[in-house]
């Protein structure tokens, strides 16, 4: 079945520092795909989609580029702040499995002054 | 985007009892999910809560222990029944709207805890 493997966590930057998590997906059909992110404390936020091959998603400084060629969809911010410390989740939803959305393990990340 | 309405947002309950929590969208939405987030843990899918007919249970979930009701498109509840410890996690409703493809909403989530 579609699955979401990320990398694993947690991970720790300084402020200013560059993000690279890491997320490769395995799905049946053409999927979706999604980085949610889960502030401490708060619910599961939308941070940024694609929806086919080569669409690049962006929001708050945050990018991801939809790389069919190596089932990736890896999350990218070229200076992170303290503010950006939270739970990164990768997730698919795929047509092929009723539009269910499979979520990565997700990956913690915190940012230090 | 929908809003999305959980209540409880928390709850202390005792082990062999049971709590609904209830979902409401202020809108009408197709497809509704309920998923359970154990400590320290990603999402995993109870079940998709269906319109006028039973929820699909993914695996490892059963009707009988997390009881699901949908009586229409704006609004779904989930039980979790016969509660023991490890039934404490934090339980979220998702919603995908209507030519908004398959981008899901979450609503706030309901943080159980079982003593």
């Amino acid at each position: 079945g579609d699955s979401v493997t990320q990398m694993e966590g947690p991970v720790t930057l300084s402020e200013e520092a560059f993000l690279t998590i890491n997320c490769t997906y395995t799905a049946t059909g053409y999927p979706s795909l999604f980085w949610y992110v889960q502030y401490p404390g708060e619910g599961l936020q939308l941070l940024l989609k694609a929806t086919k091959a080569d669409d690049k998603g962006s929001n708050k400084g945050f990018e991801a580029t939809y790389r069919k060629e190596t089932t990736s969809f890896h999350l990218e911010k070229g200076s992170v702040q303290v503010s950006d410390s939270a739970v990164y989740f990768c997730a698919l939803s795929d047509r092929t499995s009723y539009d269910k959305v499979i979520f990565g393990p997700g990956t913690s990340l915190s940012v230090i002054p | 985007s929908a809003v999305i309405s959980q209540k409880p947002s928390r709850d202390i309950c005792q082990r062999g009892t049971s709590l609904t929590i209830q979902c409401q969208v202020d809108s009408q939405v197709t497809m509704m999910f309920w998923y359970r987030q154990q400590p320290g843990q990603s999402l995993t899918l109870i079940a998709t809560a269906n319109q006028g007919s039973e929820a699909t249970y993914e695996s490892g979930f059963v009707i009988d222990k997390f009881p699901i009701s949908r009586p229409n498109l704006t609004f779904s509840t989930l039980t979790v029944s016969n509660m023991s410890p490890e039934d404490s996690s934090i339980y979220l409703c998702s919603v995908e709207e209507p030519g908004r493809g398959t981008e899901a909403f979450f609503g706030q989530g309901t943080r159980l805890t079982v003593v």
